[in-house]
């Protein structure tokens, strides 16, 4: 079985723009979450969908959105990007849960904001 | 609301000695216990996690975990460490009303030759 895949793997990008990335989870599962993890804050929970449908939500400000396809790909997108929105942005799929089922992680999208 | 406190941002050991890596939670038991390792450039893996029933639970590569309920700990072990066995550790929680994942702030471990 495939494993979760993210694109791009890396992204430059200036401060103001806006980003999208991508995340095909594993075939069957349901649940896709986001995180960013930055050497200061560590590893934070951004969101987390299931069935095309945002079922948590970290504490992160506006700018930052997600959404679930019906094939259960997800994407996320940062508006208006700073400096400190530099991290290293982790995709993870399950088939329930976060919190019930493993969580299997894709490799990331390192991010850097000039 | 419940939080997780790894203790030791950076733990270093000898290659063949005792790892001990600590996970403590705060509030009423969780339902479920998680630790998760973060090798150089790639994302997390599970290692262990603990449900219900036996207490001491065997993850993946040696390593093992006990779950005590009185200590509100659930610390993580390998008895002899491998210079392979370098990463970055995260225990995890789950929150009994929603089931997401409250995560510690990690723990790098390092292995001295």
């Amino acid at each position: 079985k495939a494993g979760v895949t993210q694109t791009p793997r890396y992204l430059i990008k200036t401060r103001g723009q806006q980003v999208t990335l991508s995340c095909s989870p594993i075939s069957g599962h349901r649940s896709v979450s986001w995180y960013q993890q930055t050497p200061g804050q560590g590893l934070q929970f951004l969101f987390e969908y299931f069935s095309e449908t945002q079922r948590n939500k970290g504490n992160f400000p506006g700018r930052f959105s997600g959404r679930q396809f019906s094939n259960s790909r997800s994407e996320m997108n940062v508006s208006t990007l700073e400096l400190g929105d530099s991290a290293l942005y982790l995709c993870a799929s399950s088939l329930g849960r976060p919190g019930q089922e493993t969580q299997y992680f894709g490799p990331g999208t390192r991010l850097l904001v000039l | 609301a419940q939080s997780v406190t790894q203790l030791g941002s950076h733990v270093s050991v000898s290659e063949g000695a005792l790892v001990l890596l600590r996970c403590n939670y705060s509030s009423s038991v969780p339902p479920y216990l998680f630790w998760y390792v973060q090798y150089p450039n790639q994302g997390l893996q599970l290692l262990l996690k603990y449900t219900t029933g036996a207490t001491l639970v065997k993850g993946i590569n040696g390593f093992e975990a006990e779950f005590k309920k009185s200590e509100t700990s659930f610390h993580l072990t390998k008895p002899s460490a491998h210079m392979s066995d370098a990463a970055e550790y995260f225990c995890a929680v789950s929150d009994d009303s929603n089931y997401q994942l409250i995560w510690g702030a990690g723990t790098k471990l390092i292995i001295k030759p």
